[in-house]
C-alpha cells in the first residue's frame, strides 16, 4: 500500500516549452502533496507545499508564476514548469501523505521525473 | 533557519561491519526524525522513523534518538553491498508543520 505514482519519468525539451509533471496517490487519498527539486549531488529541497482544493504554499525563493501547482483531488496533483530553461533541469520528485493513521505520519515518495531542458 | 547536518562522507564501511551515520539538527522544538536511503538516480525510500528518545530497531537497523543533545543516528548491522547508498536525514518539526527539512545526506559504500 501507499504507492505514489510519477509522470512522466523522464522528459526532455527545448528552452522556452512548458513540461507537466503528474503526481498520483494510487492506493490512498492524500491531503497533501510535495514537491522537492533535487540537483546532481544535493539534498531535497521543498519547492512547495500543495493541499487539496487549495492553493499551493511555495518556499521561500520558489517563483510560483513559473512552477504552477494543481491538486484538484485527493489523488492528483501536478507540477507545470512553465518556459523552462536549462536551469530548470533537475530532478523532481513529489510526495503524499495521507488522511489519517500511519498514512498520515510519514510522506510517501514517487519514483521522480527527470528533466532535461536543452 | 532550521537546519539538518550531516557528514557528507563518503563513509566507506567494510562488508559485515556496523556502519554509523550520525545526523545533527538546529530545531530544538523537532518532534519526527526519520531517514531515507536513495539510489543513485532514485528518489528516497524511508528506513525508519522515531518520535522518542532512545533506541528503534527495525531488522538490522536501528536509530537512535537524542533530543537534549540534538542528534539522530541510525546504525546498520551486518552491512552488505546493497547497503551502498546516500543516507538522508529528515526532520519534521510537528506542531502542524508538515513539511520535512532533509540533511545534505552521507554517502555509504560497502565495500565486499
Amino acid at each position: 500500500g501507499a504507492v505514489v505514482s510519477q509522470h512522466p519519468s523522464w522528459v526532455i525539451c527545448k528552452s522556452g516549452t512548458s513540461v507537466k509533471i503528474e503526481c498520483r496517490s494510487l492506493d490512498f487519498q492524500a491531503t497533501t502533496m510535495f514537491w522537492y527539486r533535487q540537483f546532481p549531488k544535493q539534498s531535497l529541497m521543498l519547492m512547495a507545499t500543495s493541499n487539496e482544493g487549495s492553493k499551493a504554499t511555495y518556499e521561500q525563493g520558489v517563483e510560483k508564476d513559473k512552477f504552477l501547482i494543481n491538486h484538484a483531488s485527493l489523488t492528483l496533483s501536478t507540477l507545470t514548469v512553465t518556459s523552462a530553461h536549462p536551469e530548470d533541469s533537475s530532478f523532481y520528485i513529489c510526495s503524499a501523505r495521507g488522511l489519517a493513521g500511519a498514512l498520515r505520519n510519514e510522506q510517501f515518495f514517487g519514483p521522480g521525473t527527470r528533466l532535461t531542458v536543452l | 533557519q532550521k537546519e539538518v547536518e550531516q557528514n557528507s562522507g563518503p563513509l566507506s564501511v567494510p562488508e559485515g561491519a556496523i556502519a554509523s551515520l550520525n545526523c545533527t539538527y538546529s530545531d530544538r522544538g523537532s518532534q519526527s526524525f526519520f531517514w531515507y536511503r536513495q539510489y543513485s538516480g532514485k528518489s528516497p525510500e524511508l528506513i525508519m522513523f522515531i518520535y522518542s528518545n532512545g533506541d528503534k530497531e527495525d531488522g538490522r537497523f536501528t536509530a537512535q534518538l537524542n533530543k537534549a543533545s540534538q542528534y539522530v543516528s541510525l546504525l546498520i548491522r551486518d552491512s552488505q553491498p546493497s547497503d551502498s547508498a546516500t543516507y538522508l536525514c529528515a526532520v519534521n518539526s510537528g506542531a502542524g508543520n508538515e513539511k520535512l527539512t532533509f540533511g545534505t545526506g552521507t554517502r555509504l559504500t560497502i565495500i565486499p
